[in-house]
């Protein structure tokens, strides 16, 4: 059973127009976030994190909201632009010695110009 | 910069054939982790190592074998290769100082095509 879901593969956008991507989970341990990018034929590479004790964290046009009472977390991205068309993974970990995250199926984000 | 590299980006190989994918990362780092990246599955992982010769089943092990032998070097071992291990394999590398999973740093990936 997928304990983080992103329940659409895909997503399309206008250029300039703000990217809201999804992430949803069911583990209630999960206390550490993560979003990752990735263009084909290259390996994902880290974007923004967010930790459980916060609601939101930004980094220029990107910013990760999480509601804690929901499980659910989104990455908005403002202005989208072209270059950000990519997969965006979602990951998840908890505390307690696990090295592991949890990955989400991704989504994949295509910015129209 | 952190730097993971992988010995190659484009790999093809006959069923039955053994083969091997080495992954070096430059940063010290404790933890060393092989994926496969499906269209629709995400990332699975196969196999996990948080030192020097220890190693972790991830997922999906089956058919597939590791080795760390240095801290630096990862190897991904494909016993006898089928076609349903043609996929796209990321290995990763992270700090293990924190004691959770840390932020992840990917190598480009091997494309393989087994025949």
């Amino acid at each position: 059973d997928q304990q983080v879901k992103q329940n659409s593969p895909s997503l399309s956008v206008q250029e300039g127009r703000i990217s809201i991507l999804n992430c949803d989970y069911t583990n209630s341990m999960f206390d550490y976030f993560l979003w990752y990018k990735k263009y084909p034929a290259e390996g994902p590479t880290f974007l923004i994190s967010i930790s459980s004790i916060k609601d939101k964290n930004e980094d220029g046009r990107f910013t990760v909201f999480l509601n804690k009472s929901a499980k659910h977390l989104s990455l908005h991205i403002v202005p989208s632009q072209p270059g950000d068309s990519a997969v965006y993974f979602c990951a998840a970990s908890e505390p307690g010695g696990s090295y592991i995250p949890t990955f989400g199926r991704g989504t994949s984000l295509i910015v129209h110009p | 910069d952190v730097k993971v590299t992988q010995s190659s980006r484009y790999l093809v190989k006959r069923t039955g054939e053994k083969v091997f994918l080495e992954c070096v990362q430059d940063m010290d780092h404790e933890n060393m982790f092989w994926y496969r990246q499906d269209p629709g599955l995400g990332l699975r992982l196969i196999y996990f190592s948080y030192d020097v010769k220890m190693k972790e089943k991830g997922d999906i092990p089956e058919g597939y074998s590791v080795s760390r032998e240095k801290k630096e070097r990862f190897s991904l071992i494909l016993e006898s290769a089928s076609t349903n291990q043609t996929s796209m394999y990321l290995c990763a590398s992270s700090l293990a100082d924190r004691g959770r999973a840390d932020t992840q740093y990917f190598g480009p990936g091997t494309r393989l095509t087994v025949l």
